[in-house]
């Protein structure tokens, strides 16, 4: 079964500096998506960023990027100049295939503070 | 554009009482899917539907029943209320499409009292 671990429950950064949160999943497929989603206290769910197992390029989203290394099933999200508003739930979601559609599973998230 | 919405946005049940979700997308979206919230636990899938007319369970269907009523529309009927389904509930849809992220809806915060 697919899993997805976030080993990091909270975390927290200075404003105007660099954090990464760490995912792991587990899987014995070889082609999938990976996404990062955003919480914020507003409860809405944000897409921030996704990454195709076939890609070797990291994907990027303005201060947003990802260390995505397949071999080791690691898919970690860097926020780069944080800013207040980067306060949220970070989710990390993997997508697999099943009959006639796709699933998605989450973990169970890292709780980030901005700090001033 | 509306995109996801979920109704109610708050409710307070009692054990034993029964209260449908409703849940409407306006994207042509063919997938659906109702997850819950709880803290330390992440989102766990419920109930997905493939398409209009096709519904499966997810990691903790029990206590739960699902209607496709149409393609826009996916609800979660809980029959006989119990403390433990308190949670915060989020609908969601998705193009059925390899690279196609969830689209949620704001969610429902359901007590259980």
């Amino acid at each position: 079964a697919q899993t997805v671990t976030q080993s990091q429950p909270e975390m927290s950064v200075q404003e105007a500096e660099t954090v990464t949160l760490s995912c792991t999943y587990d899987t014995s497929e070889n082609n999938y998506y990976l996404f990062w989603y955003k919480q914020p206290p507003s409860r809405q769910m944000i897409l921030v960023i996704r990454q195709e197992a076939y890609k070797q390029q990291n994907a990027t989203e303005n201060r947003f990027s990802v260390n995505f290394q397949k071999a080791a099933k690691s898919f970690s999200l860097k926020i780069s100049d944080s800013q207040l508003g980067d306060t949220a739930m970070y989710f990390c979601a993997f997508m697999k295939l099943v009959p006639g559609t796709y699933k998605y599973i989450f973990g169970t998230g890292t709780r980030l503070k901005v700090l001033a | 554009n509306a995109g996801v919405t979920q109704t109610p946005k708050f409710q307070v049940l009692k054990t034993g009482q029964s209260m449908t979700l409703q849940c409407a997308q306006d994207m042509n979206h063919n997938s659906m899917y109702w997850y819950r919230q709880d803290p330390g636990m992440g989102l766990r899938l419920i109930y997905y539907s493939a398409s209009e007319g096709t519904t499966d369970k997810g990691e903790v269907p029990n206590g739960y029943n699902v209607s496709r009523l149409n393609k826009r529309e996916f609800s979660l009927r809980l029959e006989s209320a119990a403390p433990s389904q308190t949670s915060v509930y989020f609908c969601a849809s998705s193009e059925r499409q390899y690279n196609s992220p969830l689209h949620f809806g704001n969610g429902t915060r359901l007590t259980v009292t």
